[in-house]
């Protein structure tokens, strides 16, 4: 099956700074790569996917970035604010979200 | 009008007792799922149900029964409750096979087993 690793499992960032998450996967099947943000005592929702077909894929501050032949994935977030410390969490798919492995999460802490 | 919604949101009892966990989706999506999110953290699926019909059964003790009595439905019963069942449960929704498929989670249940 899929095995994710996610590095680092905390990362502490000054407010402006730049943040990166970086992801690996085991399954060169899967071409699905969601990242979610779980805040304190909140659902993980949705921030940003990328599919096998793209390199690189950005959304106002944040970006990620695919790797296949390494099969890494990494999460870019420029310009961190308070707002974006949370738990980060990297996954990995065949296809679909039907089963998505994910990344035992990085809590990220911005700094004021 | 929450996408999936969740209840209870916290659930405190007894081991060895029976509880259940629902949920519903209001998106249309065709597949449902439940994860376990532990006390590190992390996240992992249980089961999948497909149009109410069971996909994915991960390696999950059988006092863990999913029921979907429609694919807007799958609630989550759980036999003879033991205190490593502890954790948050997230029901999850996504459309397989739509161009855009994403996977939505509910608000979670925190399960405390005392």
């Amino acid at each position: 099956g899929e095995n994710v690793e996610q590095h680092p499992s905390t990362l502490s960032v000054q407010e402006g700074d730049s943040a990166v998450i970086k992801c690996t996967y085991s399954d060169s099947a899967s071409n699905y790569f969601p990242w979610y943000k779980q805040e304190l005592g909140k659902r993980p929702q949705l921030i940003i996917d990328i599919r096998s077909n793209v390199g690189e894929k950005k959304d106002q501050r944040i970006a990620v970035t695919l790797n296949k032949t390494a099969k890494h994935f990494s999460l870019h977030i420029t310009e961190t604010q308070p707002e974006d410390s949370a738990v980060y969490f990297c996954a990995a798919g065949r296809g679909s979200a039907r089963q998505l492995t994910f990344g035992s999460g990085t809590q990220l802490t911005v700094l004021p | 009008d929450t996408a999936v919604s969740q209840t209870p949101k916290y659930l405190v009892t007894q081991m060895g007792n029976d509880k259940s966990i629902k949920c519903e989706q209001n998106l249309g999506h065709d597949t449902m799922y439940w994860y376990k999110q532990d006390s590190k953290k992390f996240l992992k699926i249980m089961f999948s149900y497909n149009n109410k019909e069971l996909i994915i059964n991960e390696t999950v003790p059988n006092r863990f029964s999913p029921k979907s009595p429609d694919k807007a439905h799958l609630n989550l019963h759980i036999n003879s409750l033991e205190l490593g069942d502890s954790a948050v449960y997230f029901c999850a929704s996504s459309q397989v096979g739509a161009a855009n498929e994403k996977l939505f989670f509910g608000s979670g249940t925190q399960l405390s087993v005392l």
